[in-house]
């Protein structure tokens, strides 16, 4: 099956720092990757969709100064949180949208947490 | 604008019982649909989905789901429960191309 992975899993930093978390597509290309947050004992909260080759679509009230998103490849997608502080520790989660065939899946990475100190 | 409610917020059931969580959603078209399941920590695993035809959709490791659109519903079921279903459970709404919405989720434990 389709297989998604991010880099890193884990990562503390400290607060005004920036950080790049990598989602990639393994065994298939992704035209569409999207970027989600989840708080703990919360649901998905999704921030942002992402064309390859064009701007990140961000979803209302998400700063895309903040959270930059990069879709470089079919196969690649980066969010980089900049100036992190703590209020953004969570638990970042991406997809890829494959379209293979005549259904659309999406497709979830095992997650990145962001802890900031 | 297309959103998904999840009623049960936890849900405890002893192993060997069987399970049923609720979905409900609200989307102007025909919805693609999905139940995921989310380990403490992990990503989100696809446990089934629901484009078109046969309303009772199989999934892995036992999970089936009936579409309803008289109920505007997508229930999840297991006939019975294992302690490694322990987990929590997502459904979510999208549509070709598009991002998904999901539910707040329901948390499963089980008894032994």
């Amino acid at each position: 099956g389709a297989v998604v992975s991010q880099h890193p899993s884990w990562v503390i930093c400290k607060s005004g720092t920036s950080v790049k978390i990598e989602c990639r597509s393994l065994d298939f290309q992704a035209t569409t990757m999207f970027w989600y947050r989840q708080f703990p004992k919360q649901s998905l909260m999704l921030m942002a969709t992402s064309n390859e080759g064009s701007k990140a679509t961000y979803e209302q009230g998400v700063e895309k100064d903040k959270f930059l998103i990069n879709h470089a490849s079919l196969t690649l997608s980066t969010l980089t949180v900049t100036s992190a502080h703590p209020e953004d520790s969570s638990f970042y989660i991406c997809s890829a949208s494959s379209t293979s065939g005549s259904s659309n899946t999406q497709y979830f990475g095992p997650g990145t947490r962001l802890t900031v100190l | 604008a297309q959103s998904v409610t999840q009623p049960d917020i936890h849900i405890t059931v002893s192993e060997g019982a069987s399970l049923e969580l609720r979905c409900n959603y609200s989307y102007g078209a025909t919805p693609y649909l999905f139940w995921y399941v989310q380990s403490p920590g992990q990503g989100l695993q696809l446990l089934l989905k629901y484009f078109s035809g046969d309303t009772l959709v199989q999934g892995i490791k036992g999970f089936e789901a009936e579409f309803k659109r008289s109920q505007s519903s997508f229930n999840l079921r297991k006939p019975s429960v294992h302690w490694s279903d322990a987990a929590e459970y997502f459904c979510a709404v999208g549509s070709f191309g598009n991002d998904m919405r999901f539910g707040a989720g329901t948390r499963l434990t089980v008894k032994p």
